[in-house]
């Protein structure tokens, strides 16, 4: 079973409203990401991080932050809520590396409602 | 421009057969394939992987097949089961990347008693 969670699991909020969608893993992974789920759609990445201190935007264009203060924890945040956030967000982490190819585990996911 | 295409949006079939889920890719940068399973309103869970140097990788019951002239994957389920309903998706990471995934958009299987 896979060390990665998240919080809060449901969340339903106003626009307008400033969130952070929290992520920890006790995996030790260097490696981990975002990514956005749309119902009957694909999972998009939309951030990723390397390590402590390290964050990229993905291939997805998102208005979220992210930030990487510690390996363990890689939050997400949106300043300003609006309705078209409103999806499933899921973070996973990897030891995937040059010489290694593993899978990437994920959170149970948070499901965004912006009214 | 989909990268990752699983062209079946739901498959249904009986308990005790085989379940074939399909997935065609276009990047010949990918160099490493997962099978995920997923429920509504929870993350994915992983399933099994194949590496493009191999052709084929079992697991238990689960099977996946790669085809890399015909940029083909496909995972095969032997003897289906009903808690094997859910939503499968095929990933792909690119060479380099750093385990960043591209992912199909899913294939609902129902397996019916």
């Amino acid at each position: 079973e896979a060390d990665i969670y998240q919080t809060p699991r449901y969340l339903v909020i106003g626009t307008g409203k400033k969130i952070t969608l929290e992520c920890s893993q006790t995996m030790g992974h260097d490696k981990m990401y975002w990514y956005q789920q749309d119902p009957g759609m694909e999972l998009h990445l939309i951030h990723y991080s390397y390590g402590v201190n390290s964050t990229e935007k993905g291939d997805l264009s998102s208005e979220s932050t992210v930030s990487r203060i510690r390996t363990e924890h890689f939050p997400l945040t949106l300043e300003s809520a609006r309705p078209s956030h409103t999806s499933q967000y899921l973070c996973a982490s990897s030891e995937f590396g040059s010489m290694v190819r593993t899978e990437a585990f994920f959170g149970q996911g948070t499901r965004l409602t912006v009214v | 421009d989909q990268q990752v295409k699983q062209n079946s949006p739901s498959l249904s079939v009986q308990e005790g057969r085989i379940s074939i889920l399909n997935c065609d890719y276009t990047n010949s940068m990918f160099d490493y394939f997962l099978w995920y399973k997923k429920y509504p309103a929870e993350g994915p869970t992983f399933l099994i992987s194949i590496s493009s140097i191999k052709d084929k990788n079992e697991d238990g019951r689960f099977t996946v097949f790669l085809n890399k002239s015909a940029k083909h994957l496909s995972l095969h389920i032997v003897p289906s089961q009903p808690g094997d309903s859910a939503v499968y998706f095929c990933a792909a990471s690119p060479y380099n990347q750093g385990g960043k995934l591209i992912f199909g958009q899913g294939t609902e299987l129902s397996v019916k008693p």
